[in-house]
């Protein structure tokens, strides 16, 4: 299977609920990062977590990640219809550059 | 104001023309990177640069593309001749310093007709 590997690949949830998104990597890696995209417009980064980092929050956004199991979580809590978008987790296992390798990604709807 | 801006937003050509897609920060960034997103797919890495120079590419940049930096600011990818298959999301994404995560633009969406 690929590199950067999110599930589920859609979810559909309730205004106020939390939606959690999973993504597993193969390789090791420095740092993931979980990016957000509109339908059909640009990407736009949420957050980084580095290897030697398990937990990292940023206003309703919670990630984790556990290198042992090569996984990573996105957690949003009380969603919004705003939140409507697809998210992607991206790892850079590369030295200097930061070349990222994209997951496939997870649709998530948020209904009023 | 946004931070990146790219430009057009929207292209559409005709298969075997030449197109330049642009990338211009708004602040100085040291990390340029060229990705594309197919409809329905991945976003995949082509090329990143450096320094003016390329620092490393995909397989997916073959010699139909190039980039430079033309006058220190703007970014550009040029593909020589296009394919239906180049019709895309193309994405320039930014960074300040390494490993602190990307500033990505809007995007252009390439049509090859």
């Amino acid at each position: 299977s690929q590199q950067g590997e999110e599930d589920p690949q859609a979810l559909s949830i309730q205004e106020g609920e939390n939606a959690t998104m999973n993504c597993s990597y193969k390789t090791s890696i420095n740092n993931l990062q979980w990016y957000r995209q509109n339908s059909g417009r640009g990407l736009v980064h949420l957050i980084l977590i580095r290897s030697n980092e398990r937990e990292k929050h940023s206003g309703r956004l919670r990630v984790t990640l556990d290198t042992s199991k090569k996984s990573s979580s996105l957690l949003i809590t009380a969603s919004r219809a705003a939140d409507t978008a697809s998210y992607f987790c991206a790892t850079d296992a590369s030295t200097g550059f930061q070349k990222l390798v994209f997951g496939t990604g997870t649709r998530l709807l948020v209904s009023p | 104001e946004p931070e990146v801006t790219q430009t057009p937003s929207h292209q559409v050509t005709q298969m075997g023309q030449e197109v330049i897609l642009r990338c211009v920060p708004i602040s100085n960034h040291l990390y340029f990177y060229w990705y594309r997103q197919i409809l329905g797919q991945k976003v995949e890495f082509l090329v990143s640069f450096y320094n003016n120079e390329i620092s490393e590419k995909s397989e997916i940049f073959d010699d139909q593309f190039s980039v430079e930096r033309p006058d220190g600011s703007n970014f550009t990818l040029k593909i020589r001749s296009t394919k239906l298959e180049d019709s895309a999301m193309y994405f320039c994404g930014l960074e300040r310093q390494s490993n602190y995560g990307y500033t990505f633009g809007s995007g252009t969406r390439l049509t090859v007709v």
